[in-house]
């Protein structure tokens, strides 16, 4: 069974460029989560799906930040326009029940992101 | 106080013996705790969950919470070389948020 899949893996863009991350689900899973790490500080959490619905993005940063998830599969996030502290790498992890007591979350590679 | 803190280390310990991580967390009402290992340039990959007071046991990982001292912890057993890698405290906040603590980064001396 094929893992979460994120692409780019890496993404060097100057400031106030458009960059657009995927991210492809395990298979099935119907909850898909976005975090962020940016360099020196912790994993932080953006948002999650639940099918195609934004169940909580109370994390995302501003509104220059959009994710969408299309038919409940796999979901994007863009940056427009990114700036210099939108660097760090964004991981992508999908799970088949929400997090908590019973379910596991389980994490793509990651994309490097990159702003100059 | 951060939610959730961790010793950044490194921490090195000789191969074979017992790695002990540390995690510390601020909000009382916490109830479920993991442990992910992340290696150099991977994702990161859960590794144990616990939710009771006590120690919970797989394989060579043994992880321990104390909710009175808000305090979880990971032991590894006859450590090897390929544990080596940065390990993430994580907790379900009370808002069901998962809130990760910075990773301690344990090395093991062969």
């Amino acid at each position: 069974e094929a893992g979460v899949t994120q692409f780019p893996s890496h993404s060097v863009i100057e400031k106030g460029q458009t960059v657009t991350l995927r991210c492809d689900p395990i298979s099935g899973h119907d909850n898909l989560y976005w975090y962020r790490r940016v360099m020196g500080k912790e994993i932080k959490f953006l948002l999650h799906f639940v099918k195609e619905s934004k169940q909580d993005e109370s994390g995302m940063p501003n509104n220059r930040f959009l994710a969408e998830r299309t038919g409940g599969t796999y979901s994007t996030l863009k940056v427009q326009p990114a700036e210099l502290e939108d660097s760090g790498v964004y991981f992508c992890a999908s799970s088949l029940n929400q997090w908590g007591i019973t379910d596991t979350q389980y994490f793509g590679p990651g994309t490097r992101l990159t702003v100059l | 106080q951060k939610e959730v803190e961790q010793n950044s280390g490194p921490l090195s310990v000789p191969e074979g013996a017992i790695a002990s991580l540390n995690c510390t967390y601020s909000d009382r009402v916490s109830q479920s705790f993991f442990w992910y290992r992340q290696y150099s340039g991977k994702s990161p990959e859960l590794i144990m969950s616990i939710y009771s007071n006590g120690d919970k046991e797989d394989g060579r990982f043994t992880a321990q919470l104390n909710k009175a001292s808000q305090y979880v912890s990971l032991l590894i057993r006859d450590s090897q070389p390929s544990d080596s890698a940065t390990y993430l405290c994580a907790v379900i906040s009370r808002d069901d948020k998962i809130i990760f603590g910075k990773g301690t980064r344990l090395h093991i001396l062969p």
